[in-house]
């Protein structure tokens, strides 16, 4: 979308490595989610900050505001890793509606 | 944690008949939302959906779609009448504020031929 950039589009791992999908929004954002698209299609939140930093197990977020990114880690991959990731931000100067990035089709190798 | 259930999970209709897409948000949430995905690209916002009125919608959200939650029962995205181009996945969402974070459905695979 116009509002949030999201790199990469694609991106390959081999198991057990890591990387780090990234946003940059255009305007000072509220928050944002970030969600796991799965191969069934299922879109399963993964966190949601309204700043700083959550980690959960092998995924790791931190969302500046005044710098205007968010980012996710991810650390070990594993093969069910594979899917589609979304982040989501929530512009206050739309009434906090949500803004979806284009998303990374993440591929995670044995 | 809580959910968002969509029914049907498919649905397969002919071009130009009605298709009515149900959500059951989560219980206690008071915003609710409708977003069209097609062939796992970009999640593009149609509508949002607060105290019985459409607060927002988007240019996707053509004058065939309609949506209501009448008596609180599901929240409903009809379109009538179907288009081809209306094929796509069709998410459900819900929130308890408007910036607070939305819980999505699983979606409603929707295929007009």
């Amino acid at each position: 979308g116009d509002q949030v950039e999201q790199s990469p589009s694609a991106l390959s791992l081999h198991e057990g490595t890591g990387s780090a999908l990234r946003c940059n929004f255009t305007t000072t954002m509220r928050a944002v989610q970030w969600f796991q698209q799965n191969s069934r299609g299922s879109l399963i939140n993964l966190f949601y900050l309204a700043s700083g930093t959550k980690e959960n197990g092998r995924l790791k977020s931190t969302f500046n505001s005044k710098e205007s990114y968010s980012t996710l880690h991810i650390r070990d991959a594993q093969l069910e890793d594979s899917g589609t990731y979304f982040c989501a931000a929530s512009d206050p100067n739309s009434n906090n509606r949500i803004f979806f990035g284009d998303g990374t089709q993440l591929v995670v190798k044995p | 944690g809580p959910k968002v259930l969509q029914i049907p999970s498919h649905q397969i209709i002919d071009m130009g008949q009605m298709v009515t897409l149900n959500c059951d948000p989560v219980s206690n949430h008071l915003y609710f939302y409708w977003y069209k995905q097609i062939l796992g690209q970009q999640m593009e916002f149609l509508v949002n959906f607060y105290n019985g009125k459409v607060m927002e919608k988007s240019k996707l959200f053509k004058d065939q779609f309609s949506v209501e939650r009448p008596d609180g029962s599901y929240f409903t995205l009809k379109i009538q009448p179907t288009a081809l181009e209306d094929s796509a996945v069709y998410f459900c969402a819900s929130s308890f504020t408007r910036g607070s974070d939305y819980t999505f459905g699983s979606g409603t695979r929707l295929l007009v031929i």
